[in-house]
């Protein structure tokens, strides 16, 4: 079946302008998840939705950041005011069930983000 | 600070060889890891994962070993293809996952 799914694949910005990514879960994935990867860094955790519940937004480095999933499936993750140091491959991940069970989490090819 | 992370940020291997990637933890509340293989432009894949419960796990060409005692777990890779070439990682699921920074895993031919 089809995997997780991002877009657009490539994002050019200027500074100070706002943009929102996309990702399409697996369909029947309950658990969301998106991490933001820097050039030769591992993946850094920003937001969990599981369900209904209410998000973890521990990981989000600033209020410019946030996050909406709808229906329970797609998600978009906006970031405000947009600064050089945003520049990183946004990443995407569901899961069938929520982290508490330790379930696999499936990763969609990223959202390049670069701001000039 | 991170609590997962690998020893090498670049492995070397000749193609047909055996690869051995290294990963050190500090949690020692860690119950399951994960090994993701990363291909250059593309997001990262599940090889292979194991519980605390477990000291090995095998699977195709791959075998996980865990040891808990020194906090210690590699990833071996059998007769290494250049269709091996990536950025391996390993994850802690603690919540979020929590991931090192990688090897890149080279083939020479």
């Amino acid at each position: 079946g089809a995997g997780v799914s991002q877009s657009p694949s490539n994002k050019v910005t200027e500074k100070g302008k706002d943009v929102e990514l996309r990702c399409d879960p697996i369909s029947g994935h309950t658990a969301l998840y998106w991490y933001r990867q820097s050039l030769g860094q591992g993946l850094e955790f920003l937001i969990y939705f599981q369900g209904n519940s209410a998000p973890d937004k521990s990981g989000l480095p600033s209020d410019r950041f946030s996050a909406e999933r709808t229906g329970g499936s797609v998600s978009t993750l906006t970031i405000q005011r947009t600064q050089q140091e945003d520049s990183a491959v946004y990443l995407c991940a569901s899961s069938l069930v929520s982290w508490e069970d330790t379930d696999t989490q499936y990763f969609g090819p990223g959202t390049r983000l670069t701001v000039l | 600070g991170e609590s997962v992370g690998l020893h090498l940020p670049t492995l070397s291997v000749q193609e047909g060889d055996n690869s051995i990637i290294n990963c050190a933890y500090s949690n020692s509340a860690s119950d399951y890891f994960i090994w993701y293989k990363q291909e250059s432009g593309k997001g990262p894949q599940f090889i292979i994962d194991i519980r605390s419960n477990m000291d090995k796990r095998q699977g195709q060409r791959v075998t996980v070993l865990l040891n808990k005692t020194v906090k210690h777990l590699s990833l071996q890779i059998a007769a290494t293809q250049p269709g091996d070439s990536a950025v391996y990682f390993c994850a802690e699921n603690l919540g979020p996952l929590t991931f090192g920074k990688g090897t890149h895993l080279i083939i020479q031919p």
